[in-house]
């Protein structure tokens, strides 16, 4: 059974340029949630969806934002970087409500 | 927004058994305990959850204190491949609030 598949894995923009990066859940798992990781701050909750909804957001400013496929995939949209949003964003899909979460290996942003 | 608390670091000789603590302050009735580790380099990893019972499996043991405040990751015996940053956290439907967690050396 194929892992949950995050696409690109490394990349590099500029301050103001915007940044999409794609996730692919287990088959079969309908809820993405993704989580941004920086050695200050730690791991932190960005947004969950299920069934191509936004069920729950962390707190984060609306340049951050997601959507989900009728296919369960799912990307996360940045706009207008800045050098704080360098970071691993990591996804992750489960199966069930409060159920183990499957992450996948992260897409690591550096801005420039 | 992380609603745990736990050492920020640990150390373990290797085939020892380690006791990786958790304080929940704020818990609700609903929420599930879920443990997860970081190896370096590499994405989160389930470990175990439960909500009230002590629960075991392959990897650990889980237990839970009788008001829930609390609960306590147990590594039956550490090997250096159990290195890792260890998180606790309290699941509130498929909200998951990751802490600091704790950072655990093996020493051979």
């Amino acid at each position: 059974k194929a892992g949950v598949t995050q696409t690109p894995r490394y990349l590099i923009k500029t301050r103001g340029q915007q940044v999409t990066l794609s996730c692919s859940p287990i088959s079969g798992h309908r809820s993405v949630s993704w989580y941004q990781q920086t050695p200050g701050q730690g791991l932190q909750f960005l947004f969950e969806y299920f069934s191509e909804t936004q069920r729950n957001k962390g707190n984060f400013p609306g340049r951050f934002s997601g959507r989900q496929f009728s296919n369960s995939r799912s990307e996360m949209n940045v706009s207008t970087l800045e050098l704080g949003d360098s970071a691993l964003y990591l996804c992750a899909s489960s199966l069930r409500e409060a159920g183990e979460l499957f992450f996948g290996e992260g897409s690591r942003l550096t801005v420039l | 927004d992380a609603k745990t608390t736990q050492p920020n670091s640990m150390e373990s000789n290797e085939e020892e058994p380690v006791h990786l603590p958790c304080n929940h302050s704020t818990i609700s009735g609903t929420d599930y305990i879920h443990w997860y580790r970081q190896l370096p380099s590499q994405g989160p990893e389930y470990v175990i959850h439960g909500l009230t019972s002590n629960v075991n499996n392959r990897m650990a043991s889980l237990a839970i204190a009788e008001d829930r405040k609390s609960s306590t990751l147990i590594l039956h015996r550490a090997t250096l491949r159990d290195a890792a940053v260890y998180y606790c956290i309290d699941a509130t439907g498929n909200q998951f609030y990751f802490g600091t967690g704790t950072s655990l050396t093996v020493i051979p």
